[in-house]
Parts: C-alpha cells; sequence; structure tokens
C-alpha cells in the first residue's frame, strides 16, 4: 500500500522566516501531491496542487516543488494569517491520501 | 460562485446508517470537468479520503471504507449523498465534501465546510 510522510509535525517560526514542509511517498507518483492549508473550525483550503502549481489566488510566497517521492511546500516572508496546519496529500490509482500534518506556530 | 454545503444529522447512533447530503450551488454536478467527493477528519485519523463520484455514476472507494459506503448523485437537486452503514464511534469526524477538478491533479479545489457527526448511543 502506498504510505505518506509528512515533516516536522510541529514548526515553530517568526514573522519573516522563510520554512520548508516535507512530504515523502513511499512509491513514485509523479508530480500527483497536493498541499493545504487549514485553519481552526476551517475546511482545507488548496494551495498547491500538481506538486508546483499554485492555485489561483494563493499568494507567490508560497511554493511546492519535488516529483517521484520527495515533496516540499516553502513559506516565503511568513506572515501572520500563515499560522495554521499544513497538509499534504498525494493521488495514486484512484487513491488519496493525506499526510499527518504541519502545524506551523509561533516562535 | 461555487459553494458546497454539507447537512445531515449531528448524531447518529451506534450500528446506524450515517446519511449526509451535500448540497453544490454554482457549478453543475452534472459537470463533465469534476468528480465529487467526501473527506472526512477526526482527531484520531487526521484527514481521511472517503470515495469520489462522477455524474455518469462511476465511484472510486478508499478501499478501508468500500464495504460500507454509497454515494450517489441527483442532479435534479444537484446534490451528492453519502451513506455510511453500522457505525461506530471510529466514525465520528468532521465530514467534509469537495470538488475534485479536472486537471488538478487529484486535488481538491472546493470544499464545504463540514458537517460534524457523533456517533454515541
Amino acid at each position: 500500500d502506498i504510505q505518506v510522510t509528512q515533516s516536522p509535525s510541529t514548526l515553530s517560526a517568526s514573522v519573516g522566516d522563510t520554512i520548508i514542509i516535507t512530504c515523502r511517498a513511499s512509491h513514485n507518483i509523479g508530480d500527483w501531491l497536493a498541499w493545504y492549508q487549514q485553519k481552526p473550525g476551517k475546511a482545507p483550503s488548496l494551495l498547491i496542487y500538481k506538486a508546483s502549481a499554485l492555485e489561483s489566488g494563493v499568494p507567490s510566497r508560497f511554493s511546492g516543488s519535488g516529483s517521484g517521492t520527495e515533496f516540499t511546500l516553502t513559506i516565503s516572508s511568513l506572515q501572520p494569517g500563515d499560522f495554521a496546519t499544513y497538509y499534504c496529500q498525494l493521488y495514486n490509482s484512484n487513491l488519496f491520501i493525506f499526510g499527518q500534518g504541519t502545524k506551523l506556530e509561533v516562535k | 460562485q461555487l459553494q458546497m454545503q454539507e447537512s445531515g444529522p449531528g448524531l447518529v447512533k451506534p450500528l446506524e446508517t450515517l446519511s449526509l447530503i451535500c448540497t453544490v450551488s454554482g457549478d453543475s454536478i452534472s459537470s463533465r470537468n469534476h468528480y465529487w467527493g467526501w473527506i472526512r477528519q477526526s482527531p484520531e485519523k487526521g484527514l481521511e479520503w472517503i470515495a469520489n463520484i462522477f455524474y455518469t455514476g462511476i465511484t472510486h472507494y478508499n478501499p478501508s471504507l468500500k464495504s460500507r459506503v454509497t454515494l450517489s448523485v441527483d442532479p435534479t437537486e444537484n446534490q451528492l449523498s453519502l451513506k455510511l452503514v453500522s457505525v461506530t464511534a471510529a466514525d465520528s469526524a468532521v465530514y467534509y465534501c469537495a470538488r475534485r477538478r479536472s486537471g488538478g491533479g487529484g486535488s481538491f479545489d472546493i470544499w464545504g465546510q463540514g458537517a460534524l457527526v457523533t456517533v454515541s448511543s
């Protein structure tokens, strides 16, 4: 069975920092990976699809990279509204699997 | 503007059937461009994909839930529905409906606000 590992589970940072979150798939998934942001009490919101494509309306300080089994989400110049939980999600053979999440906290 | 809204009972008894409806506005559920799906979230399991459906009735299920889940669409009401039978406390979660956009690489671009379902006697 395909699996996904997201790290770190928690990340402390300050406004203005640049952070990186990593997602690893157990099998080669090409570029079939997405990233979401979720704030408390809200549904996840799509940030990045196809590993590196920026969803419409999402600020350019969010970027995604990677292919195959290793992927990263980079957030540059952190803003106060960026402190939230982030999830990766892979797609493979009609299966959709979410990572465990990374909670981005204020240092 | 596309919106999705879940509705249904917030409390379901163990071993009974969980039934939810998602009403879509601003897009046709009969669109050839999208799949429509259900995803749930609990503190124990995190985000868990349940199933997707195309307007023709083609469905894809999470193997871990396939034996208990039924998805359907009602094009006249522009709704999709979820039925989960024989529920247990482990099925307590926030249930989201979401759109899987064609060309989106398997991502879900629009989500409902979520419906909290608790399984308890």
